[in-house]
């Protein structure tokens, strides 16, 4: 099946600083997503973005579908940027997002 | 519009006993999948349900099983419950089946049942 690995696992941050958070896959897709969880639990969805570049406000991310990998660029962090970032692909022989293991991001003010 | 609703927030079982979880999606969304959350397995699917069909299953035991209604609400259960069990028991919904392709279908998930087996 589809492999999700993501880096790095963790990353810790001044406030105002920018960083680049990996996800690389095993295998075409055709679906990709990302995800931020809160500390608080709640995930929320960031970018579906099987391919090419988003923005939305300080955040960016970009698939490269052809060499199997997308990243997530956060600027200007803040505390509230916190918590873990998941990416998702659409594979697998059950036919369902595979969620890699996360990069856990701690903002420091 | 409302967001995606799960209920209730928290539950403690004992083991053996059984549990259901509701989940009511976005409305106009008919995809609703399931996923379990836990330290040392991270995310992992359990089932999506599809116009009250069944789409696709992960790789749980029979003990888990699901539900959706004609409204796409969704219920998971768990049946014989095991300290294992203990987790976060997530929902999401989506515009559309997760097997559509490059159908733009991002998911949007609820805020989690913790449940924990004692």
């Amino acid at each position: 099946g589809i492999q999700v690995e993501q880096s790095p696992p963790d990353l810790i941050l001044q406030e105002g600083a920018n960083s680049t958070l990996r996800c690389n896959f095993s295998d075409s897709v055709n679906n990709l997503q990302w995800f931020h969880q809160n500390p608080w639990g709640q995930l929320i969805n960031l970018f579906y973005i099987p391919s090419g570049t988003k923005q939305n406000g300080r955040l960016s991310a970009t698939t490269v579908a052809t060499e199997r990998y997308s990243l997530l660029y956060i600027s200007s962090s803040q505390t509230t940027d916190s918590g873990v970032y998941f990416c998702a692909v659409y594979g697998g022989s059950q036919g369902n997002l595979i969620f890699g293991k996360g990069t856990k991001l701690s903002v420091k003010p | 519009k409302a967001g995606v609703t799960q209920t209730p927030r928290y539950l403690i079982k004992t083991r053996g006993q059984q549990v259901t979880l509701s989940c009511s999606p976005i409305s106009g969304h008919r995809s609703v999948s399931w996923y379990q959350q836990t330290p040392g397995q991270g995310l992992q699917f359990l089932f999506e349900y599809f116009s009250e069909t069944q789409r696709n299953k992960g790789n749980f035991p029979g003990r888990f099983s699901g539900r959706q209604f004609s409204n796409s609400r969704s219920e998971m259960n768990v049946s014989t419950l095991e300290l294992g069990d203990s987790a976060l028991y997530l929902c999401a919904s989506s515009l559309g089946q997760m097997d559509w392709g490059s159908y733009n279908s991002p998911l949007h998930f609820g805020n989690g049942t913790r449940l924990t087996v004692t």
